[in-house]
């Protein structure tokens, strides 16, 4: 099956600075690559996804990149804020076979004012 | 306002009992999955559920079992609870073929074996 690596674990940033988190997946059929942030005692929450047919997403502050030959992903979010402070995970999916959801183990990101 | 609800969010249960999470959805999904969430650990996938009666095993099975009898509601069942099951319990279902690919969580249940 899927196994998906994450990191960092933890990562601290100073606010306005840019955060990179990085993700690599094991199943060269997954095609479909989520990112979720969860705020204390929230539940996980879809801020931004990539397919696997394109190679970068942007929406305002956040972006995804994808490299499909070297099977890993990354979210950067720039110009952090306070309020960007959550635990964000990746994930993977194969949306043509079963669609089972495949995590990875997740970054604390904390960003100080 | 898509919806998927737990019925507990927080539950207390002695070893050795049969604990039941129950998980329901509002929006005519066909997938659901049942994770559990430990500090360090990320989001383990215990349970899928790709239609009702139908079901494929997590990376974490043990100990647990799964039930579909309606498309929209997908239970858990902790045949005998341990205290090694104390965690936090994430269900989710998502659409399959639509293109909205998106994954809806429940609020969780904290789950504590004593």
């Amino acid at each position: 099956g899927e196994n998906v690596e994450q990191h960092p674990s933890t990562l601290s940033v100073q606010e306005g600075d840019s955060a990179v988190i990085k993700c690599t997946y094991s199943d060269s059929a997954s095609n479909y690559f989520p990112w979720y942030k969860q705020e204390l005692g929230k539940r996980p929450q879809l801020i931004i996804d990539i397919r696997s047919n394109v190679g970068e997403k942007k929406d305002q502050r956040i972006a995804v990149t994808l490299n499909k030959t070297a099977k890993h992903f990354s979210l950067h979010i720039t110009e952090t804020q306070p309020e960007d402070s959550a635990v964000y995970f990746c994930a993977a999916s194969n949306n043509n076979a079963g669609n089972m959801l495949t995590f990875g183990g997740g970054t604390r990101l904390m960003v100080k004012p | 306002d898509v919806k998927v609800t737990q019925s507990s969010r927080y539950l207390v249960k002695r070893t050795g009992e049969k604990v039941f999470l129950e998980c329901v959805q509002d929006m005519d999904h066909e997938n659901m999955f049942w994770y559990r969430q430990d500090p360090g650990l990320g989001l383990r996938l215990i349970y899928f559920s790709y239609d009702v009666k139908m079901k494929e095993k997590g990376d974490i099975p043990e100990g647990y079992s799964v039930s579909r009898e309606k498309k929209e509601r997908f239970s858990l069942i902790l045949e005998s609870a341990s205290t090694n099951q104390t965690s936090m319990y994430l269900c989710a279902s998502r659409s399959f073929g639509t293109g909205q690919d998106e994954a809806f969580f429940g609020q969780g249940t904290r789950l504590t074996v004593v």
